[in-house]
């Protein structure tokens, strides 16, 4: 199973909302990753997972929230969002990164989010 | 990591070669050169990497000059499903280093196969 699991696939939340966004591998990895992608613009780096330790944050406001409950799930809390929060949100995963050997991401189909 | 340069757009006839050019000329002795591609409405899909010699798979060859400033992905015969847009991504090779952990995509080559 090379499949990375993301949950919903489209959602549409008020500004005043509280959502999450879930992510899933079967696949033994232990690194996990969540990217923003605006439309017609290439994915952007959010926040790095290692170990379900968080490893990298790239300065993400705090209406963002990510959780790694264990090494197979990844959630991204989302609140008081703005409209331009709207994008595609990407997870993705990697084998590891302790051991020296560099390892490919597997993303996921991504969530689609609306903030009306 | 080091930056990246891309054509903007590229079109190749089916069941011809596409040849996709990248240039990394300020690339450092301990970074790889990585290809992703991203189908419309999926999420990024990894292709091939390499350090400095040529390499291949059952999708791709990546060829890497000898001075490793510029490489070149093959699709060796292009189809419709390869229509996608193609990032080149200079990663160092460290895994435990914040920097391996990030991918940094670039704006990327649009390449669209025509029937």
């Amino acid at each position: 199973d090379t499949e990375v699991t993301q949950t919903p696939k489209h959602l549409v939340m008020g500004m005043t909302n509280k959502k999450s966004l879930k992510c899933e591998q079967h696949m033994g990895h232990r690194a996990m990753y969540w990217y923003k992608q605006k439309a017609k613009k290439p994915p952007e780096l959010m926040f790095v997972y290692s170990y379900e330790k968080l490893s990298i944050n790239e300065s993400v406001p705090s209406r963002f929230s990510p959780e790694c409950p264990n090494s197979s799930l990844l959630n991204l809390h989302l609140h008081a969002l703005q409209p331009e929060d709207s994008a595609l949100y990407l997870c993705a995963s990697s084998q590891d990164l302790s051991t020296g050997i560099l390892y490919e991401q597997y993303f996921g189909p991504g969530t689609r989010l609306t903030v009306t | 990591d080091a930056k990246t340069t891309q054509p903007t757009s590229m079109d190749c006839a089916e069941g011809r070669a596409a040849n996709l050019p990248c240039n990394h000329s300020t690339i450092s002795g301990n970074e790889y050169v990585y290809w992703y591609r991203q189908i419309h409405s999926q999420g990024p899909q990894y292709i091939i990497h390499g350090l400095k010699n040529n390499e291949t798979n059952e999708m791709a060859s990546l060829i890497i000059t000898e001075d490793r400033k510029s490489s070149t992905l093959i699709l060796p015969h292009a189809t419709l499903r390869d229509t996608a847009v193609y990032y080149c991504i200079v990663r160092v090779a460290q895994s435990s280093s914040q920097g391996a952990q990030k991918l940094v995509f670039g704006q990327g080559t649009r390449l669209t196969i025509n029937p």
